[in-house]
């Protein structure tokens, strides 16, 4: 079955800190994965899309990781603000089906 | 702004009443999306519209009744729903749905609906 889960579940650090987020996957086969952020009271905004070759990717502060022999990828911020706090969702697409397999996200708050 | 607006932004309603929510995109995308988000779960895709043709109906109850009279406009039809139901429903667009290329979904600030 796939499936996306991420790790933890809720996080909180204090502003200034480096932090990273998990997302281990099932899905088979792979054609990529996004990271989102969601605000409270918003929408998921896509942060950066990975795809199979593709190893790093950054996005200002954000830097994303795919290993896709592991099936894992995580999120790295950097330098953490207090507009960080939001839930972050990965979310893998199946190659077979184009279907999109959502995690249940991550939930960071950052302490002043 | 993502380009994707939904009203009304919050709705509390009765076991018995009907409403609808509405999802106006601006982006000119020829795909649509009704999602239920409900708290520490994923994302659970409801329906997709894909050039104003309904090509996913991921096994919802008929309580939700879908209505995509063009590209831009999505409604999201609620009746006899239950206090199981209260969620936050989001809409999404995208250039197309399907395909081999993977196109971003831009999403609505959602609906948070209390069914009472």
């Amino acid at each position: 079955k796939n499936q996306v889960e991420q790790s933890p579940q809720s996080l909180i650090i204090l502003e200034g800190k480096n932090c990273t987020l998990q997302c281990n996957y099932t899905v088979s086969p792979f054609s990529n994965l996004r990271w989102y952020k969601q605000d409270t009271g918003r929408g998921p905004v896509s942060l950066t899309i990975m795809t199979f070759s593709e190893n790093t990717k950054s996005n200002g502060r954000y830097t994303a990781t795919l290993d896709a022999d592991t099936k894992q990828s995580s999120l790295h911020i950097t330098a953490s603000q207090l507009s960080d706090s939001a839930s972050y969702i990965c979310v893998v697409r199946s190659d077979s089906n184009y279907q999109l397999i959502w995690g249940a996200g991550t939930k960071l708050i950052i302490k002043p | 702004e993502t380009g994707v607006t939904q009203t009304p932004r919050h709705l509390v309603m009765g076991m018995t009443n009907k409403k609808s929510l509405k999802c106006e995109q601006h982006l000119g995308h020829n795909a649509m999306y009704w999602y239920k988000q409900s708290a520490k779960k994923p994302l659970e895709l409801m329906f997709v519209y894909n050039f104003k043709e309904q090509t996913e109906n991921n096994s919802v109850p008929s309580r939700f009744s879908p209505e995509c009279p063009n590209s831009s406009h999505l409604f999201l039809h609620l009746h006899t729903l239950q206090p199981e139901d209260s969620a936050l429903y989001l809409c999404a667009s995208s250039q197309e749905w399907g395909g081999t290329i993977s196109h971003e979904q831009y999403f609505g600030p959602g609906t948070r609906l209390t069914v009472t």
